[in-house]
């Protein structure tokens, strides 16, 4: 089945610590999205990537860093200087000539103890 | 700048009855305008979108939304809620199409009462 797959679904994560989020597409979808949810917020923007070996910063890109080495992952990294990194974390994908609809995967829920 | 909101964090409607869920955008060019529902702990679902064609877009689950342009709205409906609608929708702008990032509401919780 094509899809998006996210993992793990649920990450714990020492202060202080680096920790990569995983994000693959089988869907053959060219750009790829990264959203951080938390309550009451909706979704904001962290990073996307329109291409491979391309990204863009979105609203809230500090602490985080992403890569696009292949069309199908875009795996995020949340640093240590990300001050609030608790939150559930989204990624998506759309393909180029469409109206514009993003396809999630299922996210992944990062807690910082 | 295009931006979404959201009137009403929560909405509780009795099972059977309309829901409507509100939604109006700011957007410098024609818009393209999405629903999505989530459910918890799970991804966003796409609803319906419109995209410049029928004002009147129908999604799935009975869902239907009107585009309004000189109201500036995108409100979500559906004739009758059924304890299954309940969930979390988004309402989310894009001034480009295409790969062009969306911007979404804060959201907005359903509630079914029985």
């Amino acid at each position: 089945d094509g899809g998006i797959t996210q993992s793990p679904k649920y990450l714990f994560r020492k202060e202080g610590q680096n920790v990569t989020l995983s994000c693959e597409q089988n869907l053959n979808h060219d750009a790829m999205y990264w959203y951080r949810q938390d309550p009451g917020q909706g979704l904001r923007l962290i990073y996307y990537s329109q291409i491979v070996n391309d990204f863009q910063k979105g609203d809230i890109a500090e602490g985080y860093s992403v890569s696009r080495e292949k069309k199908e992952s875009f795996p995020l990294t949340v640093t240590s200087a990300q001050k609030n990194p608790t939150a559930f974390y989204l990624c998506a994908s759309t393909p180029y000539h469409t109206g514009g609809e993003q396809f999630f995967g299922p996210g992944t829920r990062l807690t910082v103890l | 700048a295009q931006s979404v909101t959201q009137l009403g964090s929560h909405v509780s409607v009795s099972e059977g009855a309309l829901v409507l869920l509100r939604c109006n955008y700011s957007s410098s060019v024609p818009p393209y305008l999405f629903w999505y529902v989530q459910y918890p702990n799970q991804g966003l679902q796409l609803l319906l979108k419109y995209t410049s064609a029928a004002t009147l877009v129908k999604g799935i689950n009975g869902f239907e939304a009107e585009f309004k342009k000189s109201e500036t709205s995108f409100h979500l409906t559906k004739p009758s809620a059924h304890m299954s609608d309940a969930a979390e929708y988004f309402c989310a702008v894009s001034e480009g199409g295409g790969n062009t990032p969306l911007v979404f509401g804060k959201g907005t919780r359903l509630s079914v009462i029985a």
